[in-house]
């Protein structure tokens, strides 16, 4: 079955920079029409997408963070990596992978999630 | 891309239908049909309810339908049951990017 699981610092200090990884299973990222997305939410609020990264390795950013966010795949491991650097309280969220599929039956829609992990940016 | 306009709440009694509108742009709901509705409980990871603006994974009951006209989606519960009490989000893929609605939380009276 398809799982995901989000990783990395549950504290971050202001302006320093995040780095999360997705771990997945169940499907590869090699596949055609495959795409893992970050969404996040912070506390309260509502879902924000951050960025996607394709099969072919094309990769696509939210406008209002692109200068801040960095996205990757390790395929042989089966991961995607997000880097956002210059950390705010701001940016306080859950932060969650999804698998999203641009062909097939459920494309453009984000149908396996990870549980979220939450990142608290303070000094 | 600005988040698309829903209701901040709505509510219903067992039994009852509700339906939760989400308002975008000709560059999103209005311009794509990959409309997809998730439905999230406090604590827990958004889940799939509808995409393709009214098609339903396997599994989710057929109580849930999507429809679209113009640039407003629309989520409609039908049959109210306790469980469905949870926030709900839209959301619009437009191939480059993504956009979800501000979520409304559904109250089962």
């Amino acid at each position: 079955q398809v799982t995901l699981r989000e990783s990395g610092p549950a504290l971050v200090k202001p302006t320093q920079t995040l780095t999360l990884t997705c771990t997945f299973s169940g499907f590869s990222l090699s596949t055609s029409g495959m795409c893992v997305s970050w969404i996040r939410q912070p506390p309260g609020k509502a879902l924000e997408w951050l960025a996607r990264i394709d099969w072919d390795d094309d990769k696509y950013y939210s406008t209002s963070l692109k200068t801040r966010l960095t996205i990757s795949k390790d395929t042989s491991k089966n991961q995607v990596v997000l880097t956002m650097t210059n950390m705010d309280p701001v940016d306080t969220a859950t932060y969650y992978c999804a698998r999203i599929q641009i062909v097939g039956a459920t494309r453009g829609s984000f149908d396996y999630w990870g549980q979220g992990t939450l990142v608290t940016v303070s000094s | 891309q600005s988040a698309l306009t829903q209701p901040r709440s709505v509510s219903g009694s067992p039994g009852q239908s509700v339906t939760i509108s989400c308002t975008g742009t000709s560059s999103d709901v209005g311009g794509y049909n990959y409309v997809s509705w998730y439905q999230q409980h406090p604590g827990k990871a958004p889940k799939l309810m509808i995409y393709d603006v009214s098609k339903r994974p396997s599994g989710v009951p057929d109580r849930f339908s999507g429809s679209k006209s113009g640039n407003t989606a629309s989520l409609t519960i039908s049959g109210l049951q306790a469980e469905d009490e949870a926030d709900y989000y839209c959301c619009s893929y437009a191939g480059s990017h993504v956009v979800f609605g501000g979520g409304t939380k559904l109250t089962v009276l």
